[in-house]
């Protein structure tokens, strides 16, 4: 059973890098595909983009310019980093494992997700 | 982008109840459609994909619907362990986009 869990280092000031880091477990991260998915506080869900094991990506085009998302297979993690953010970035951050299919692609299981503040 | 939107955005339901959700895209997405439920404080849950497909242990009090356009989910006989919020997600095109949530409450 694959289980995922995302850490970082808190609280974020306005202009600068969120970092976070999934630490993949109960699996390979080369078997699949891996995503970033946030939620501010009260609101809906935004996806913000995947990585591939091999370091393949495709981020949400309305975050394109300030998201990196990179791999280290040798950890079995995946991270994220987010520049020049605001106060808008404040959310729940999920990583995720992006499951194709038939049918598309859809996100299970995810992490239990990291509130990240963006405050000065 | 496609969008998704989801109606009606708040439930309010008897433990027994039928209840439907509807989810709308704005452009064609086939059957590439999947729900999630999240609960307080907890990450979503992926509850059904490519329209009707029910992931494993998940109840089968819970059922989807529909193509192309116009999609619902169906909690037959709604228990108390099902209050929640419920998402839909097109799976069909990058960037993936989720509808805003329906909040499924106690009467």
């Amino acid at each position: 059973q694959v289980l995922l869990q995302e850490s970082g280092p808190g609280p974020v000031k306005p202009s600068e890098t969120l970092s976070l880091t999934c630490t993949v477990s109960g699996g390979s991260i080369r078997a699949y595909f891996w995503s970033w998915i946030r939620q501010p506080p009260g609101k809906g869900l935004e996806w913000i983009g995947y990585i591939s094991y091999s370091g393949s990506t495709n981020y949400n085009p309305s975050l394109k310019s300030r998201v990196t998302i990179s791999v280290d297979t040798s950890k079995n993690q995946f991270s994220l980093n987010l520049n020049s953010v605001t106060a808008a970035d404040t959310a729940i951050y999920y990583c995720a494992n992006r499951v194709d299919g038939d049918y598309g692609h859809w996100f299970d299981p995810w992490g239990q997700g990291t509130l990240v503040t963006v405050s000065s | 982008d496609i969008q998704m939107t989801q109606s009606p955005s708040f439930v309010s339901a008897f433990v027994g109840d039928r209840v439907t959700i509807t989810c709308r895209a704005n452009q064609g997405i086939s059957r590439w459609l999947a729900w999630y439920q999240q609960k307080p404080g907890k990450a979503p849950k992926l509850l059904i994909y490519g329209t009707s497909n029910l992931q494993s242990g998940v109840p089968s009090r819970f059922s989807g619907s529909g193509s192309g356009t116009d999609f619902t989910l169906t909690i037959s006989s709604l228990q108390p362990e099902d209050f929640a919020t419920y998402y839909c997600q097109q799976a069909n095109n990058f960037p993936l986009t989720f509808g805003g949530g329906t909040k499924v409450e106690i009467k």
